[in-house]
C-alpha cells in the first residue's frame, strides 16, 4: 500500500494566485481530513469527508478555501485567492474507522510570497 | 466538546536517559486516545492508542502510555531514549460518539541532547 499520496510536495505561488492541493487517500478508507499545521495554530482540522460527503467543513478558514471529492480516490483543497497568511504545511489523512486513528500523508508546504 | 493538554511544548532529555511527555484531555464522555510521532519534514505517524482494556498501551519504537481516568491524563513513556527519537509528539482524543473528528492537542518537541 502507497499510503496516502499528497501532491505537489512544496508548492510557492504569489499571492492573489489560484492553489490547489491534492490527495489520494488509502485505498477503502471511507474517511478523509484535511489539515493544517503552523507554528503559531498547530494543527487544525479544516474539513472532513465520509463516504465522499463533506461531513463537518466548520474549521474552513473563510470563503477562499473550499474542498471537494468527486471520487473515494481522490480530493482537492483550493485557495482563491491565496494570501501570505496561508503560507503552512497541509496534511490530508484517512481513515477506515476513526477509532483505529489516520494515516497521514507527507503533506504540502505551501508558500504565498 | 473535547479537549486535550500537552502541558510542556519542549521537553530536552539526554541520550539514554528516560522521559515522559504529560498529556491531559477534557471529555463529557468516554474517549479514545491517540499518541502520534512527526518526524522533521514529514506527516503524522500512529505510535499507539488506548481504546478499552488494559490501561498500559504499548506502542511501537519502545513507547508506551498509561490511561488514567480519575486524572484524565495519557503520559506517553520511554525507559530509555535515542537520538532517532528526536520529533514532535502529539496527543490525541475522541468521543466514543457518532462525532468521528479526532483532536489534537498542541504537540510537544522532544529534544535529545548527546
Amino acid at each position: 500500500d502507497a499510503g496516502v499520496i499528497q501532491s505537489p510536495r512544496h508548492e510557492v505561488t504569489e499571492m492573489g494566485q489560484e492553489v490547489t492541493l491534492r490527495c489520494k487517500p488509502i485505498s477503502g478508507h471511507d474517511y478523509l481530513f484535511w489539515y493544517r499545521q503552523t507554528m503559531m495554530r498547530g494543527l487544525e482540522l479544516l474539513i472532513y469527508f465520509n463516504n465522499n460527503v463533506p461531513i463537518d467543513d466548520s474549521g474552513m478558514p473563510e470563503d477562499r478555501f473550499s474542498a471537494k471529492m468527486p471520487n473515494a480516490s481522490f480530493s482537492t483543497l483550493k485557495i482563491q485567492p491565496s494570501e501570505p497568511r496561508d503560507s503552512a504545511v497541509y496534511f490530508c489523512a484517512s481513515s477506515s474507522t476513526p477509532n483505529y486513528g489516520y494515516t497521514f500523508g507527507s503533506g504540502t508546504r505551501l508558500t504565498v510570497v | 466538546a473535547q479537549s486535550v493538554t500537552q502541558l510542556d511544548s519542549q521537553v530536552p532529555v539526554f541520550e539514554e536517559a528516560p522521559v515522559e511527555l504529560r498529556c491531559n484531555y477534557s471529555s463529557s464522555v468516554s474517549v479514545y486516545l491517540f499518541w502520534y510521532v512527526q518526524y522533521p519534514n514529514q506527516g503524522l505517524q500512529l505510535l499507539l492508542k488506548y481504546l478499552s482494556g488494559s490501561t498500559l498501551v504499548k506502542g511501537i519504537n519502545g513507547f508506551e502510555a498509561e490511561f488514567n481516568k480519575s486524572q484524565t491524563s495519557f503520559h506517553l513513556r520511554k525507559p530509555s531514549v535515542h537520538i532517532s527519537d528526536t520529533a514532535e509528539y502529539f496527543c490525541a482524543v475522541r468521543a466514543m460518539n457518532r462525532d468521528d473528528k479526532i483532536i489534537f492537542g498542541k504537540g510537544t518537541r522532544l529534544h535529545i541532547l548527546p
